[in-house]
């Protein structure tokens, strides 16, 4: 048990619809960072949120967007869903600002489209 | 900008036999990490190394990284059923410090 916790372990919607996956860091951890891991592409670094503030960006959607709340639980928004949204997200964190820093994984939330 | 690749995609083993997968950056890197993630599992840090041609062990796996640093290698030797998973390599550019992820190799063991 890593210490991060998602939530909802499973989400099934429809196209167009909107979601929000909801993340809690490990007792400590200042920096969330999400991912995108689908079968054909991997896992793909969406954003960094450290202590509220976005720190880095990566390949996340304009119909996609996050935010750290003052607690430092963190919330992925997906909106305008499509079936090519149908992935696992995980969500991981660690203790400062930098990446280099060990990550530690949530269970993930997996997210189907229909 | 860094592109990570990762090889093999997939590896096919016997148990008990060793194998060697591969993470190769277009540039130079700060660091890198190790992660393995189990079948239905979640990623699981397993080692970083940041110096030039640093070698570290963890039991059966031997993690290497590049004089050049460029490149990292993870090194298991008589695989067990338990090392069935993903591992894939994740890298931080020395120049641009932006965060890579190899695509990872599946290990899939025979018994």
């Amino acid at each position: 048990d890593s210490g991060v916790t998602q939530t909802p372990k499973h989400l099934i919607t429809a196209t167009g619809q909107r979601v929000t996956l909801r993340c809690s860091p490990r007792s400590g951890d200042l920096s969330v960072y999400w991912y995108q891991q689908s079968l054909d592409q991997g896992l793909q670094f969406l954003i960094q949120y450290y202590n509220g503030e976005e720190r880095a960006k990566g390949n996340i959607l304009e119909r996609f967007s996050a935010q750290q709340f003052p607690d430092l639980h963190s919330e992925l928004n997906l909106s305008s869903l499509e079936l090519g949204d149908s992935a696992l997200y995980f969500c991981a964190s660690s203790p400062s600002s930098s990446i280099t820093d060990t990550q530690y994984f949530g269970p993930g939330t997996r997210l189907t489209v229909l | 900008g860094q592109q990570v690749m990762q090889i093999p995609q997939y590896q096919h083993v016997q148990e008990g036999e060793d194998f060697t997968t591969y993470c190769n950056s277009s540039t130079t890197l700060s660091n890198i990490q190790w992660y393995k993630q189990r079948p239905g599992g979640h990623p699981v840090f397993l080692i970083q190394l940041v110096k030039s041609g640093e070698v570290k062990k963890q039991k059966r796996l031997t993690f290497q990284f590049g004089e050049a640093k460029k490149n990292s290698s993870l090194h298991i030797t008589a695989t067990q059923t338990t090392d069935v998973g993903t591992y894939f390599c994740v890298t931080v550019g020395a120049n641009d410090y932006k965060l890579s992820f190899g695509a990872g190799t599946t290990v899939t063991v025979r018994a």
